[in-house]
């Protein structure tokens, strides 16, 4: 079955020091990949994406993700968190099969404390 | 140009009664998707419609849920004889390619 992981449920870190956020993916073919922030009682938001090309990929807010094609991961980062980063992190993955169809991980809570 | 656009935000429903669910996509978006997310747990993929047309319907369930996008006006989803299990945030995006755009949801509770 296809499916994305996001193994932390949540992940504390001190504002200025760098974060991590895991995602690993069990999905067959070239799919593309995400990441999403959800603010609370908000809807989701686009942070970045990789479809093909270099591995590290940057977005928005500072963010950045590197895609490991050899571990099927694509791990989100930050050099240096914000306390305005705290928020719900979704990895997630567009199946690329001629639709657009996109399977969401469970989500992973970042708690950046100042 | 707006964004997504989802009403109401927060829907009361009786056990037993409908609820309807309105999406109007971003102007130009000709995807909808829907999506069911509960408290601890991560959005689940119900349905993917173009105008006039559900393509990917795998995450609906078998019964009482029902999803239309018609050729003019909102994408509907509609959910028959509510339990209180139904209760959770329900979240539309659009899409023109690959990257979603979502509303900022429905909130249903089921008393």
């Amino acid at each position: 079955a296809q499916s994305v992981a996001q193994p932390e449920d949540q992940v504390n870190v001190a504002e200025g020091n760098p974060l991590t956020v895991k995602c690993t993916y069990s999905v067959s073919g070239n799919p593309y990949l995400f990441w999403y922030v959800q603010y609370p009682n908000r809807g989701l938001q686009f942070l970045l994406k990789y479809i093909t090309g270099d591995n590290l990929v940057k977005g928005s807010y500072g963010f950045e993700a590197e895609f490991n094609k050899s571990q099927t991961s694509f791990h989100l980062k930050k050099p240096s968190a914000l306390v305005s980063d705290s928020a719900l992190y979704f990895c997630a993955v567009n199946l690329n099969t001629g639709g657009f169809k996109t399977i969401f991980g469970a989500g992973t809570r970042l708690f950046v404390k100042a | 140009n707006a964004g997504v656009m989802q009403n109401p935000r927060h829907l009361v429903r009786r056990r037993g009664q409908e609820a309807r669910l309105r999406c109007s996509p971003m102007k130009g978006h000709s995807h909808v998707y829907w999506y069911r997310q509960l408290p601890e747990e991560g959005l689940k993929f119900m349905v993917y419609l173009q105008k006039e047309n559900i393509i990917d319907e795998s995450g609906m369930p078998k019964e009482r849920f029902s999803a239309e996008f018609p050729k003019e006006g909102p994408s509907i989803l509609r959910i028959q004889q509510v339990v209180r299990g139904d209760s959770a945030a329900y979240f539309c995006a659009s899409s023109p390619e690959e990257k979603l755009f979502f509303g900022s949801g429905t909130q249903l509770s089921v008393l």
